[in-house]
């Protein structure tokens, strides 16, 4: 069964590091998203990226954060330099066609120390 | 501001027992309704979508949804002790946005 895989699983950086995120999405899918939820949190949204561009962003995403699709597999979340409040489960999703089911990806847990 | 509310619970039911677990959203427009379910430290984990008012259902689960009321309820029957997981609400709204939006969740514990 195809799936959304996410590396890595783990990650703690020091504060101030870039740190970048990977997700391989489901192949046929076009709607990419990332999310993330801090300990205890719900689910928030960040970003959603459709035709090679973001679509749409949320108030957490902003200059320090960003995305790209290089190759046509890979969608990568960039944190530029990054605080201790960064700290948390950043989810890959996607979506085959418009207002359809969401896949998750297992996540990455992101320490800031 | 779309807005998806869950009670948080923790809800307790007997192994057994149906489970039934409630969700309200803002956005009179939204067309797209799923549950996930969300194990400790994972990722979450698509149960049921449903689209359209009525019952949908799939195995032990059971989803409703009330457009006129802003409702979209599960119902998990014979519930087992490995159904104990957070449940999120997702609902995709119109309007030009395109975006799941997710409810805290609710806490469920299946106790033997």
């Amino acid at each position: 069964e195809p799936e959304v895989t996410q590396t890595p699983s783990h990650q703690v950086t020091q504060m101030g590091q870039e740190v970048i995120l990977r997700c391989v999405p489901i192949s046929n899918h076009l709607y990419f998203y990332w999310y993330r939820q801090i300990l205890g949190q719900k689910v928030e949204f960040l970003v959603s990226f459709y035709n090679n561009e973001i679509s749409e962003k949320s108030e957490i995403f902003d200059d320090q954060f960003s995305v790209e699709r290089p190759d046509g597999s890979n969608f990568t979340l960039k944190i530029r330099s990054t605080k201790l409040e960064d700290s948390a489960m950043y989810f890959c999703a996607s979506i085959e066609l418009m207002n359809t089911e969401a896949f998750f990806g297992q996540g990455t847990r992101l320490t800031v120390v | 501001q779309k807005e998806v509310e869950q009670n948080s619970g923790p809800l307790s039911v007997p192994e057994g027992a149906i489970a039934s677990l409630n969700c309200t959203y803002s956005d009179r427009v939204s067309q797209s309704f799923f549950w996930y379910r969300q194990y400790s430290g994972k990722s979450p984990e698509l149960i049921m979508s449903i689209y359209s008012n009525g019952d949908k259902e799939d195995g032990r689960f059971t989803a409703q949804l009330n457009k006129a009321s802003q409702y979209v309820s599960l119902l998990i029957r014979d519930s087992q002790p490995s159904d104990s997981a957070t449940y999120l609400c997702a609902v995709i709204g119109t309007g030009g946005s395109y975006i799941p939006t997710f409810g805290r969740g609710t806490s469920l514990i299946v106790h033997p």
